[in-house]
């Protein structure tokens, strides 16, 4: 089931623009992380953020997280052609037996034209 | 250190058959998990694997089966291929599995089902 899910569904932008991207879910989190995707390939972590922080940054990516809204976004600053890719957020949800599994949203799928 | 690998990266089977993925996880990783990605269901779990036993496994069919070896490398088997199973299984690994930890995806194995 979908615990996340981003908005916007696509974003386009122009190099050098900002894009912001968001993420929602349903149940508390003990933190949540943004990973991306290019063309069909493996995820690739960007960040992770945990329930008791509200900001948090890693190059050019700021990510803020507030729990009493269940929501979450990510910025990209200075955007290059190669931030072309789909962001996805995913939340930790215990399974039991001390196993946690990642719950992903559907992602946003970015365009950065040069 | 290497990342995730995972073998075969492209897969062709027809209805019917069955198949096994291989994932190799980062060294020193014990937990390693499976998902599954396809345009329409986004991205799901399938199951996890802590020090060979499963921990936690997802809400698939029976027909979805894994295992994992003493090294920590895990296999994931389909049978009777179903078209519906065309998708690009991911697999992905951390030290125990733990909330507080990031997970490493591989690229992924891409399966065709015709």
């Amino acid at each position: 089931s979908q615990q996340g899910e981003e908005d916007p569904q696509a974003l386009s932008i122009q190099e050098g623009e900002n894009a912001t991207m968001n993420c929602s879910y349903k149940t508390s989190i003990n933190n949540l992380q943004w990973y991306r995707q290019n063309s069909g390939r493996g995820l690739v972590h960007l960040i992770l953020i945990r329930s008791n922080e509200r900001e948090k940054h890693s190059g050019r990516l700021r990510v803020t997280l507030d729990t009493s809204k269940k929501s979450s976004s990510l910025l990209i600053t200075a955007s290059r052609a190669a931030d072309t890719a789909s962001y996805f957020c995913a939340t930790d949800q215990y399974s039991g037996a001390g196993s946690y599994q990642l719950t992903f949203g559907k992602g946003t799928k970015l365009s950065v034209i040069p | 250190k290497a990342g995730v690998t995972q073998t075969p990266r492209y897969l062709i089977k027809t209805r019917g058959q069955q198949v096994t993925l291989s994932c190799s996880p980062i060294s020193g990783h014990r937990s390693v998990s499976w998902y599954q990605q396809t345009p329409g269901q986004g991205l799901q779990f399938l199951f996890e694997y802590f020090s060979e036993t499963q921990r936690n496994k997802g809400n698939f069919p029976g027909r979805f089966s894994g295992r994992q070896f003493s090294n920590s490398r895990s296999e994931m088997n389909v049978s009777t291929l179903e078209l519906g199973d065309s998708a690009l299984y991911l697999c992905a690994s951390s030290l125990a599995g733990s909330w507080w930890e990031t997970q490493y995806f591989g690229p992924g194995t891409r399966l065709l089902v015709l």
